[in-house]
């Protein structure tokens, strides 16, 4: 079976800081991999979508970036955290040519 | 572009009530549609799903049917229980993005 695993779970950041956060998948090959965010009292959004290896699409433009350096490994990044960046952070899989996706069991990040 | 528009919460039922939120999206093609539900503090767990015109996606008592004439999909329940209490986002798929998109989610509170 397929399983995704997000860390930390909890972070508390002062603002400046980098941050690296790190999510992987184990029982599945080449899945699409993406990082949302839950803004308090927002929606989710999606940041970033990458469909292979290297392969990184942004859809807002912000001070975060993300990286896939293996198949079934997604990191997003901050060289330096505002306090903006306080929120719920998912990371989430999907298989090709399906629909459906799994999430994480996500990061609150508090910038402070 | 794509967008999803879902009523705003919290709403607040007492237990055994019927349950609607409204969903309606805007998409280019022919989307598949989702429920997802996250639990205080947890990812988000698919609840249900459809993925053509008239098709009803069901789980755990919880409905929704793809209306392509009106552009919805709304999620129903006929008796609610403080377990249910949650927060509900609506979704749609369509290939050409290669992602989901998402509502601002509605929080539904179930008292007894």
């Amino acid at each position: 079976s397929q399983t995704i695993h997000q860390w930390p779970a909890t972070l508390v950041q002062p603002v400046g800081s980098p941050l690296s956060l790190e999510c992987t998948v184990e029982g599945t090959s080449n899945p699409n991999l993406y990082w949302y965010r839950q803004a308090a009292g927002r929606g989710l959004q999606l940041l970033f979508y990458s469909v292979g290896i290297g392969q990184i699409s942004s859809e807002v433009p912000q001070n975060l970036s993300a990286s896939r350096p293996q198949d079934r490994q997604f990191i997003l990044s901050s060289k330096k955290l505002l306090l903006s960046d306080s929120g719920f952070y998912l990371c989430a899989w999907s298989r090709v040519g399906y629909t459906e996706a799994f999430f994480g069991q996500g990061t609150r990040l508090t910038v402070v | 572009g794509d967008s999803v528009t879902q009523m705003e919460g919290p709403v607040t039922l007492s237990e055994e009530a019927f349950l609607t939120i409204n969903c309606t999206y805007t998409a280019t093609g022919y989307p598949s549609l989702f429920w997802y539900v996250q639990y205080p503090g947890e990812g988000l767990q698919l609840l249900l799903k459809a993925t053509k015109a008239d098709d009803k996606g069901s789980n755990k008592g919880f409905e929704a049917t793809y209306r392509k004439e009106t552009t919805s999909f709304h999620l129903e329940k006929g008796s609610v229980q403080v377990s249910d209490s949650a927060v509900y986002f609506c979704a749609l798929y369509t290939g050409g993005g290669n992602k989901l998109t998402f509502g601002t989610g509605t929080q539904l509170k179930v008292e007894l």
